[in-house]
Parts: C-alpha cells; sequence; structure tokens
C-alpha cells in the first residue's frame, strides 16, 4: 500500500526567502507525481507535474524534483512572497492500474512579509 | 477554457438524510475522480469514472456511491448521512485518469 508522507507538517519563513517542502513515498513504482496548493477553505489547485521518466520540472519561481529511486520529491519556491502561504500536498499515482492519487498530509507554509 | 465546476458549494444537511453533489469537468476530460477532506483524515479516493464506468473504488462504505454521464458530468450520493460524513468533497478531472488532475472549488458538507 502506497504511503506519503510529507515533513515538517507546517514552516514559516521569512519573505524573500528561498525554501524546499519535501514528499516521501513508499512505493518507487510510480506513474507520476503531482504538487497542489491549497488555500483555506478552497479546492486544489495544481503546480507541478512530474512524469516518472523526469527528473525535475520547473514553472516560473517553483521547481519540482523526483528521485524514484530514493522514494523522494521536493518543491523548491525560490523568492517567497506572503501570497506563496498555502498548503502544499503531494500526491502520486501508482503504476498498478489504479488511477488515484494517494495524497500526503500536506506541508503548512507561512511567509512572514 | 473553463475549469472543473461543483455544485453546491455549501450544504447543510441532517442525519438521516441523503444528498447529491454534482461535478462538471473540464471540456474534454474523460476521468474524473472524488475525494473526501476532512482535518484528520486528510484527503481520501472514494471513486473514479472513466466513459461512464466506475474503474476505481475507495474504501467506502455502499452509502457512497456515484455515477457519470455521457457528457461527462459526474454525481455522487450519500445516503442515510452520519455526522462523520461531514467535510469537503473535492472533485477532480483529467484526461484519462493517470494524467494531471484538476481540482473543484469543493462542496462543503455539514450533516447536524
Amino acid at each position: 500500500k502506497q504511503e506519503v508522507t510529507q515533513i515538517p507538517a507546517a514552516l514559516s519563513v521569512p519573505e524573500g526567502e528561498n525554501l524546499v517542502l519535501n514528499c516521501s513515498f513508499t512505493d518507487s513504482a510510480i506513474y507520476n507525481l503531482q504538487w497542489f496548493r491549497q488555500d483555506p477553505g478552497k479546492g486544489l489547485t495544481s503546480l507541478l507535474l512530474i512524469q516518472s521518466s523526469q527528473r525535475e520540472q520547473t514553472s516560473g519561481r517553483l521547481n519540482a524534483s523526483l528521485d524514484k529511486s530514493s522514494g523522494r520529491s521536493t518543491l523548491y519556491i525560490a523568492a517567497s512572497q506572503p501570497g506563496d502561504s498555502a498548503t502544499y500536498l503531494c500526491a502520486v499515482v501508482s503504476n498498478f492500474g489504479n488511477e488515484k492519487l494517494t495524497f500526503g498530509t500536506g506541508t503548512r507554509l507561512t511567509i512572514i512579509p | 477554457k473553463a475549469g472543473v465546476t461543483q455544485t453546491p458549494r455549501y450544504l447543510i444537511k441532517t442525519r438521516g438524510q441523503q444528498v447529491t453533489l454534482s461535478c462538471s469537468p473540464i471540456s474534454g476530460h474523460r476521468s474524473v475522480s472524488w475525494y473526501q477532506q476532512t482535518p484528520g483524515q486528510g484527503l481520501q479516493f472514494l471513486f473514479e469514472y472513466f466513459s461512464e464506468t466506475q474503474r476505481n473504488k475507495g474504501n467506502f462504505p455502499g452509502r457512497f456511491s456515484g455515477r457519470q454521464f455521457s457528457n461527462s458530468r459526474s454525481e455522487m450520493n450519500v445516503s442515510t448521512l452520519e455526522l462523520g460524513d461531514s467535510a469537503l468533497y473535492l472533485c477532480a478531472s483529467s484526461r484519462t485518469g493517470a494524467t494531471e488532475a484538476f481540482f473543484g472549488q469543493g462542496t462543503r458538507l455539514t450533516v447536524v
């Protein structure tokens, strides 16, 4: 059974800093990994999708990496802004034909102005 | 391009009642998945539909059911509501199910 972990559960950093969020998964047989952000009481916004054959993806100030063999992914946020404050979730689709996302519990990020 | 639309946004129901939630996926997307989000359990998979067929089902009781129509719109139904069913219900659409998933704003269900 696939399990996804995100540590830390909460993180506060001053505005302007670069930061890294971590995601680990127990079964390396994944099809893809997706990073989302969620604002309080809202739905999920897709940030980046990494296919299992890829090592990283970039979008603006965001860069996500994937190391399938070690079961890890990181989301790097450059030059953080108060608007980046949200909960960040990673999720994997496993290889075995079950097209569902298995989510981590998220990291609640607060950017201090 | 319109995103994923969920209706209604908020619902208050009484224990024992039933409820139907609706999800309209992004045009061209044939896969619709439903998730329940609670503070204690996080995001849990309910079921996934593709071309009107349920392909995958999570570990929820039979009170939770769904369907998908020929235009890919999906509904989920919860019968005999319990207090523990209070949650944010999220719908996701994707082209095939294993491609990038896009979520709606969710339906906040409160059972009293």
